[in-house]
């Protein structure tokens, strides 16, 4: 089965901060992706990575960067939090285009 | 990427089939149809996708439309675990990666 770990289930952060979240597979797959999950505003994409140092912009990528220097580790950096960008945040992997995408759990950030 | 239409909720009773229905009228023809589910508290987990014939795995089975504009997914024999929220999404070929998720369909299933 294939693993995506994100490193925290819940983050508490203040106005300002910055945050990484970080998200590692186990299986090799290409592209990795970043969502938010809002009530009533379904999944929405921030970044995605079809390779390592790559990146490419999603749907709501302001306020958000990536990084991607190994391919098992795709991290989503927030360089000055706002309240606005309390969300559930979820990674997922994915072995190529029309292949299934594989989540992990979330990290439910909230910043005060 | 073609829009989707689900109904907001549905019950269905522990050991019957689930039936959740799917609205994909501008569909084109080189649109897949994918579902998802997401238990409380994780992240969603795939389910199967079909592009015009019918497909079943050890999850599921996924019912397309001659006409392709409508599909139902499946749950053969629906447990308690099966309760979660259901998305329907259509997507392109070669269309950057993007998936439209919508608000899906709340299904529980009773004792």
């Amino acid at each position: 089965d294939v693993k995506v770990t994100q490193s925290s289930r819940y983050l508490v952060k203040r106005t300002g901060e910055k945050v990484f979240l970080e998200c590692v597979q186990d299986m090799d797959h290409e592209n990795m992706f970043w969502y938010r999950q809002d009530p009533g505003l379904g999944l929405r994409l921030i970044y995605f990575s079809y390779d390592v140092k790559m990146k490419e912009k999603g749907d709501i990528p302001e306020g958000y960067s990536v990084s991607r220097e190994k391919k098992e580790r795709f991290s989503l950096i927030l360089e000055s939090a706002s309240t606005n960008q309390t969300s559930m945040y979820l990674c997922a992997t994915q072995t190529g285009d029309l292949r299934p995408l594989h989540f992990g759990n979330g990290t439910r950030l909230t910043v005060t | 990427d073609a829009k989707t239409t689900q109904p907001t909720s549905m019950d269905c009773a522990e050991g019957r089939a689930a039936n959740l229905p799917c609205n994909h009228s501008t569909i084109s023809g080189n649109e897949y149809v994918y579902w998802y589910r997401q238990i409380h508290s994780q992240g969603p987990q795939y389910i199967i996708h079909g592009l015009k014939n019918n497909e079943t795995n050890e999850m599921a089975s996924l019912i397309i439309t001659e006409d392709r504009k409508s599909s139902t997914l499946i749950l053969p024999h629906a447990t308690l675990r099966d309760t979660a929220v259901y998305y329907c999404i259509v997507r392109q070929k070669d269309s950057n990666y993007q998936l439209i998720w919508g608000a899906g369909t709340k299904l529980i299933i009773k004792p």
